[in-house]
């Protein structure tokens, strides 16, 4: 089963880009590689997927090399409510949902 | 935007009782996960359902763990009898078919004492 490792935490200031890199060694070819954002007591949510290359939306850019073996998501200009665990779960098994979490990055944003 | 809805928000037993969460998922999704998040550490899956059928309880302490969705809509997690090391957060999800992302509740946090 493929595994992730993201930083533990990062610090940051507000207006500034955060880039929170995963590394997924061991990613499978049929793996999508998703972005979660929780704030304390709350359930995770959902903030960027790709397989490959660059995808951008409303909120994050998700970078990923041509060999998929890591990614990074950045976040433009973050401000104080940016403050968060983030996650990049792997989809494994092929089977939407059987995602595997780790522990995530604890990113702190200083005003 | 439609949620999940999960409850009780938060729960406090004594170890060896029986203890049971609820979840309604967003109209449509027909798969449906309950996953467990200890304190510092990421969501882990405990189960999947496919409407009403289960796809994955792998990771399901079955000697004391039951999951159940009769009506392929709302889901029960039940815990029996619950353990000190049970207390955690209890998230469900759901997801329409496909590469979805999946949508979380926003959990029942149980105190085991």
């Amino acid at each position: 089963l493929a595994k992730t490792t993201q930083p533990i935490s990062m610090d940051s200031y507000e207006g500034q880009e955060v880039n929170i890199t995963c590394s997924h060694n061991n990613i499978a070819t049929n793996d999508y590689i998703t972005w979660y954002q929780q704030f304390p007591s709350q359930g995770p949510r959902f903030i960027i997927q790709g397989y490959k290359t660059k995808v951008t939306n409303e909120v994050a850019s998700l970078f990923i090399p041509a060999d998929r073996k890591s990614s990074t998501l950045s976040l433009p200009r973050v401000s104080l409510s940016d403050t968060a665990v983030y996650y990049c779960p792997l989809n494994y098994g092929g089977s939407q949902g059987n995602l595997i979490f780790g522990k995530g990055t604890k990113l702190s944003v200083k005003p | 935007e439609a949620e999940v809805a999960q409850s009780p928000r938060y729960k406090i037993t004594e170890k060896s009782q029986a203890v049971a969460f609820w979840c309604d998922p967003i109209s449509g999704h027909a798969t449906l996960y309950w996953y467990r998040q200890i304190l510092g550490q990421g969501p882990e899956l405990l189960v999947q359902f496919q409407d009403e059928s289960v796809v994955d309880d792998s990771q399901l302490p079955k000697d004391r763990f039951s999951a159940e969705r009769l009506k392929g809509v709302d889901s029960t997690l039940k815990i029996q009898p619950a353990e000190l090391g049970d207390s955690a957060m209890y998230l469900c999800a759901s997801s329409p078919p496909g590469r979805s992302p999946l949508h979380f509740g926003n959990g029942t946090r149980l105190t085991v004492t």
